[in-house]
């Protein structure tokens, strides 16, 4: 049972634009999510993280945004810029347990 | 402070085989994790430790996989005898406990090809 979804695969976006990966959840007891990004032939890299008791948190370039009614996170990057070009993983945090997404695959054109 | 370290890289076997991978977690994360990536999916977790104890084994294939933690610091994970569908990434993870967001950090990962 897949309890955190990426239904986008894949996402183009033209440098200098917003580029949004959206992210679902089941699961109500999730306390933190998390943003990962994963270039080839290297392991996840942490990016941002929110708490389920906020509804927005910013670093720089990059803000997520939690919608609890929705059980819907999205994470934005503006602006976009072709190092950003990767996969983009959704994870969510119940205790000591992580749950993730299959990865939305960001490409970021010059 | 030095990453989560993981060896070998890549790994190319023959079904039947056996194949052994090890991970060395950022000093003082007492909480470590190994997770099976198959092409095109997120990280399934396989099993998770806390310093040198079995936290969560339930998703691990336990008639072919093992893993241990011996004194709470390294771990190995072994797969034997190994079958096609092994053929993924295994990423090494691990946690410090003591910060609220306590975020994971993944090694390189281990790249297994079964033939």
């Amino acid at each position: 049972d897949q309890q955190v979804k990426q239904n986008s695969p894949s996402l183009s976006v033209q440098e200098g634009r917003i580029s949004i990966l959206n992210c679902d959840y089941t699961n109500s007891m999730f306390d933190y999510f998390l943003w990962y990004k994963k270039y080839p032939a290297e392991g996840p890299t942490f990016l941002i993280s929110i708490s389920s008791i906020k509804d927005k948190n910013e670093d720089g370039r990059f803000t997520v945004f939690l919608n609890k009614s929705a059980k819907h996170l999205s994470l934005h990057i503006v602006p976009s810029q072709p190092g950003d070009s990767a996969v983009y993983f959704c994870a969510a945090r119940a205790g000591n347990q992580f749950y993730f997404g299959t990865g939305t695959s960001l490409t970021v054109i010059p | 402070e030095a990453g989560v370290a993981q060896s070998p890289r890549y790994k190319i076997i023959e079904k039947r085989q056996s194949v052994a991978f090890w991970c060395n977690p950022i000093s003082g994360h007492a909480t470590l994790y190994w997770y099976q990536q198959i092409l095109g999916q997120g990280p399934k977790l396989l099993i998770q430790f806390q310093n040198n104890g079995v936290v969560d084994d339930s998703q691990l294939p336990k008639d072919r996989f093992s893993a241990e933690r011996l004194k709470g610091v390294d771990s190995t994970l072994k797969i034997q005898p190994a079958k096609l569908e092994d053929s993924a990434v295994y990423l090494c993870a691990s946690r410090y406990s003591g910060r609220i967001t306590g975020e994971l950090f993944f090694g390189e990962g281990s790249r297994l090809t079964v033939l």
